[in-house]
């Protein structure tokens, strides 16, 4: 299986600030890495496909980027709705998997 | 609008089947590229998928668990049912149901149903 290591695994942020999450790739997965956003409650949102493509509705202030092994979730000034538990996942080999998550909480 | 809603039981008995429900609305289980997968979440633990079912009726399972699962759709139904048997304590989580859109990736994901194991 594919493992994929998340870092930090939690960070504290203000409004306003720039979060920066990364996820390694155990091997190469080309750009077949997706970035999703959990909340307590809700349905988990998906917010990144194929590395840096968009979901649909998804607020520019999320990028991502990467390739092969490196990847990168960017979120500009944070928004008190951002305030939640982040995770990539692999798509490229099956199983699918995922990373342990980034948990962003409040400063 | 693309829509997907877990239902099953709230509480099973160790050894027991879980037998879990995906309906989903505003698309069809039969367009070409599509598929429904199911994720589940331990409390406090990360993301595990689970299994996949494709337009086609191709499937694939989590290697882990394979032995233990299966998963079936029902087109005329937009339903997706998901087993998985020998229920044990380790297997209590929030179970999700989700699309794979035509480009392989998960674009959207049901509610979410929580499942507990205990006797």
């Amino acid at each position: 299986d594919i493992q994929m290591t998340q870092s930090p695994p939690s960070l504290s942020a203000s409004v306003g600030d720039t979060v920066t999450i990364t996820c390694r790739a155990s091997q190469d997965i080309r750009s077949f890495l997706a970035w999703f956003q959990v909340q307590p409650g809700k349905a988990p949102k998906s917010l990144i496909y194929a590395a840096s493509g968009f979901q649909i509705g998804v607020p520019s202030r999320f990028s991502g980027s990467g390739s092969g092994t490196d990847f990168t979730l960017t979120i500009s000034s944070l928004q008190p709705e951002d305030f939640a538990t982040y995770y990539c996942q692999q798509y490229d080999t099956y199983p699918w998997t995922f990373g342990q998550g980034t948990k962003v909480e409040v400063k | 609008q693309i829509t997907l809603k877990e239902s099953g039981p709230a509480l099973v008995k160790p050894t027991q089947t879980l037998t879990l429900t995906c309906t989903v609305s505003g698309f069809s289980l039969s367009a070409n590229g599509v598929g429904v997968g199911w994720i589940r979440q331990p409390p406090g633990k990360a993301l595990e998928w689970l299994a996949l079912v494709f337009w086609d009726d191709d499937k694939r399972f989590s290697p882990s668990l394979k032995s233990r699962l299966t998963i079936t759709k029902d087109t005329s139904k937009e339903r997706v049912v998901l087993t998985l048997a020998n229920m044990d304590a380790l297997d209590t989580a929030t179970y999700y149901c989700a699309r794979r859109a035509p480009t392989g990736d998960i674009d959207y994901w049901g509610q979410g149903t929580l499942v507990s194991v205990s006797s």
